[in-house]
């Protein structure tokens, strides 16, 4: 079990310019969830999978912002037209199921110019 | 509506100190779950342990343990003969059973600072 997974670590970009990041979760797990984290802040809940059942989102995830788990694996967050304000830290995490430990990878972190 | 409280921003202790991180959560449902976990420099969230809410035995794992109160609504942790390693970020995160998401709710966390 090599825990979970995300690329890239890091990314710069500046304003206007589409990112995507990939997460893979603990194999066996069905739930997988994105969240945010900004300087000095706890995690906040983007959205999560069932799956390939995209289940919620949150108020914060803009439509600016789409996420994707095609075949129920990995899961891809893009965010479009990047702002400066979406410099952040994204966490992508996977459970078993919803109410099971969420385990986390090691984060994206995202600056934008 | 749900929300957790770490009041403590920043802690600094010296080794070998104990330090207790404080916790309050609120939630209207009447089964839900605690969460602690370690973020330290590298960024990663880890995981520390996890109570639900019929649960209120009291837990020790080495250097750590946890005491909750559903009474006053607290989760707190205690580091005992703290090391340098244990400087971190500190969150405790809640998540409720009526949310069938699973999401979780994060206080905004305690910077722990063990000094040499």
């Amino acid at each position: 079990d090599t825990g979970v997974s995300q690329d890239p670590r890091h990314k710069i970009t500046k304003r206007g310019q589409n990112v995507t990041f990939r997460c893979d979760p603990i194999s066996e797990h069905n739930r997988l969830y994105w969240y945010r984290q900004t300087l000095g802040q706890g995690p906040e809940f983007l959205t999560y999978f069932q799956n390939e059942a995209q289940l919620e989102k949150s108020r914060l995830l803009s439509d600016r912002f789409s996420a994707e788990r095609p075949k129920g694996s990995f899961s891809t967050l893009e965010i479009q037209r990047t702002e400066q304000g979406d410099s952040a830290m994204y966490l992508c995490a996977s459970s078993f199921g919803p109410i099971d430990t969420q385990y986390f990878g090691p984060g994206t972190r995202l600056t934008v110019l | 509506a749900q929300k957790v409280t770490q009041a403590q921003t920043e802690i600094s202790v010296v080794e070998k100190e104990d330090v207790t991180l404080d916790c309050v959560y609120e939630t209207r449902d009447t089964t839900y779950y605690l969460f602690w976990y370690k973020q330290p420099p590298s960024g990663e969230l880890v995981f520390l342990i996890r109570r639900n809410s019929f649960d209120e035995q009291n837990e020790i794992s080495g250097r750590y343990s946890w005491n909750f109160q559903k009474s006053t609504s607290s989760f707190n942790f205690t580091i005992t003969a703290s090391q340098v390693v244990d400087s971190a970020v500190y969150f405790c995160a809640l998540s409720e059973r009526a949310n069938q998401g699973g999401k979780l709710i994060f206080g905004q966390g305690t910077e722990l600072s063990v000094k040499p």
